[in-house]
Order: C-alpha cells, then sequence, then structure tokens
C-alpha cells in the first residue's frame, strides 16, 4: 500500500468554479502534511501547510481529518493560473528516526478552462 | 537568488555510461534530498543527507551512489546507466529534518536524464 494515495484526475473545470482534491495517507503517526503545487515541466512548490484545525489561504482551503487519515485541499473561483499538478505530502515518521522522510503522493491534475 | 542549482539540466547516456548529477544550495540547509520524478510514480525518494559527511538510503536507492563532502552540495552518481533510470531528477534541500515541525522543501529546476 503506497503511503499516500491521490485521485490522478484529471479534473477540467470552467474558471470560477470550485473543486475539491482529496488524499488519504497510511501513516497514523504522521504529523506533517503539505499540498505542494507543480506546473508543467517545472519543480514543485509548496502551496501551503495543513493544520489540524483546518487552515485558509486566500482561495484556497486545507482541511486534515486525522481518524479518517485524510487531507483535502479546497480551491474557490478557479482561475486560469490555477491549472498545474497537486501533490499532496505527508511526513513519513520512520520508526527509530528523528527524520521523518517526505511521502508525495502522485498528483492530481487540474486544468481550468476560460 | 540563486537558491537550489542542478547541473546538467539534459544529459543523454548510453547504457552501461556513468555520469554525476551535481545539486548546489546557498541557502545554508543542513538537509539534502535526491527524488525521481517518473509518469504515474509521483516523487520517490532516492538518498539523503542530512549533513556534510552523512548520506542515507530513500525508497529507491539502488543503482545510485551519493556523497555530500560539502554542505552545499549533494552529488548523485550513476555508476552503469540502464534504461529504467530515465527519469527526471530532482534536488531538494531544506532547514530542517522533515519532522513535526518541518520546514519547506526547495527544489531544483530539475535534470533530464534519458538513458538509451
Amino acid at each position: 500500500r503506497k503511503e499516500v494515495e491521490q485521485d490522478p484526475g484529471p479534473f477540467n473545470v470552467p474558471e470560477g468554479a470550485t473543486v475539491a482534491f482529496n488524499c488519504t495517507y497510511s501513516n497514523s503517526a504522521s504529523q506533517s502534511f503539505f499540498w505542494y503545487r507543480q506546473d508543467c515541466r517545472k519543480e514543485p512548490k509548496l502551496l501551503m501547510s495543513v493544520y489540524s484545525s483546518g487552515n485558509e489561504d486566500g482561495r484556497f482551503t486545507a482541511q486534515l481529518n486525522r481518524a479518517s487519515q485524510y487531507i483535502s485541499l479546497l480551491i474557490r473561483d478557479s482561475k486560469l493560473s490555477d491549472s498545474a499538478t497537486y501533490l499532496c505530502v505527508v511526513n513519513g515518521a520512520d520508526r527509530g528516526s528523528t527524520l521523518g522522510r517526505l511521502y508525495f503522493g502522485r498528483g492530481t491534475q487540474l486544468t481550468v478552462w476560460p | 537568488n540563486a537558491g537550489v542549482t542542478q547541473t546538467p539540466k539534459f544529459r543523454v547516456l548510453k547504457t552501461g555510461q556513468s555520469m554525476t548529477l551535481l545539486c548546489a544550495q546557498d541557502m545554508n540547509h543542513e538537509y539534502m534530498y535526491w527524488y525521481r520524478q517518473d509518469p504515474g510514480m509521483g516523487l520517490r525518494l532516492i538518498h539523503y543527507s542530512v549533513g556534510e559527511g552523512t548520506t542515507a538510503k530513500g525508497e529507491v536507492p539502488d543503482g545510485y551512489n551519493v556523497s555530500r563532502l560539502k554542505k552545499q552540495n549533494f552529488l548523485l552518481g550513476l555508476e552503469s546507466a540502464a534504461p529504467s533510470q530515465t527519469s527526471v531528477y530532482f534536488c531538494a534541500s531544506t532547514q530542517r529534518g522533515t519532522t513535526a515541525n518541518t520546514g519547506e522543501l526547495f527544489f531544483g529546476e530539475g535534470s533530464r536524464l534519458t538513458v538509451l
């Protein structure tokens, strides 16, 4: 079983739409969660961290459900510039090590059309 | 600001050839990583380093070696390239380890390697 599972999409939505991405993780000891954004043929960049209480950054809202080991990203009022692949990233709290690795989901592709 | 720089950005190799990818960061980060990204597979950790002179294996270390002789540099070596190593390689660095209080991972622009 993969550490992080994501729906690969693709999601194709019109400008102004609201779209939600989901992600599940397998390690219940994980403590850090992130969404990264990756544009075509570019490097991943941090979009936002995900906190237990949920957090919002402009049009983006991230939620964490520890009981279900589930993370979500909601994008409101989609823009053309939101077109990218969104990577769910989870800390993997390795047994016997203080250095937990970051595990990346395969990514969910989003295309916003005019 | 240079951030994380990878060289070369593109390379074509024949099976059995060797090469080294260089990653350099100017942010004085302690932790450095090498990932590979393949279509439909996401990013997979090859090797990582928690400081100068230390390295450790990641998820897919076979066929690769690394060295961290200087804090700012992390080298990834392919001793005998195979077609299965055709991929996009990303280097990343962060100030702190990826634990509960982790910081952001900063990535290089990637190195596209093709092994014929």
